[in-house]
């Protein structure tokens, strides 16, 4: 139980244009979804936090215009990077957390590498 | 703000040895402590997942102790295989946050 898949797991996109990275709890009911940033080498940075049906609360220095999320049910989010430029080329994670397994433990996806080219 | 450090940043041994990766944390105020690992260009496997009230977890050959009022965790590896050849990742819960440590980069040599 608790799986989280994300899709595409590898995408190219050329530079000034969106991508969309899809990010699904399967067997439960995500009540808030995270998205993580990876650039080579470093660990994961925490670019924002979403619960169903609200707007995402981003950290500091991440652009919401950029950077685009939708929660728009317990089980989907979305992160779209609009306009994107060679510097979004990184490794994106989402993880899925519930109230109702294993006090609040974040389960994550495999992660999508983007290119921008 | 919740600051997590992994020491060492790399650490390369011999097959069959036991080895102890260290991991601190700046507030004691956390909810629980996770160890990952992850593979080269993959996402992360859950390994050990410390509650605040617990002292540690175990599973296989893998322990893990967690002293939060000091800011610490150690995952202990026993007879250590080429298989475990990974970056680990320590990672603490405050409050829904979830702050990450660099990483120790694992290398066992056959």
């Amino acid at each position: 139980g608790a799986v989280v898949s994300q899709h595409p797991s590898r995408v190219i996109c050329k530079s000034g244009t969106s991508v969309k990275i899809e990010c699904r709890s399967l067997d439960f009911q995500a009540t808030t979804m995270f998205w993580y940033r990876q650039f080579p080498k470093q660990s994961l940075m925490l670019m924002a936090t979403s619960n169903e049906g609200s707007k995402a609360t981003y950290e500091q220095g991440v652009e919401k215009d950029k950077f685009l999320i939708n929660h728009a049910s317990l089980t989907l989010s979305t992160l779209t990077v609009t306009s994107a430029h060679p510097e979004d080329s990184s490794f994106y994670i989402c993880s899925a957390q519930t109230l109702d397994r294993n006090q609040g433990e974040q389960y994550f996806g495999p992660g999508t590498r983007l290119t921008v080219t | 703000k919740q600051e997590v450090t992994q020491i060492p940043a790399a650490l390369s041994v011999p097959e069959g040895e036991n080895l102890v990766l260290n991991c601190s944390f700046t507030d004691s105020a956390i909810y629980n402590l996770q160890w990952f690992r992850q593979d080269p260009g993959k996402g992360l496997t859950s390994l050990l997942l410390i509650q605040s009230s617990q002292r540690e977890q175990t599973s296989g050959r893998l322990n893990a102790s967690l002293d939060k009022s000091s800011g610490r965790s150690t995952l202990y590896i026993a007879a250590s295989q080429p298989g475990d050849s990974a970056t680990y990742l320590c990672a603490v819960t405050s409050g829904s946050r979830l702050t990450f440590g660099e990483g120790t980069q694992l290398t066992v040599n056959p």
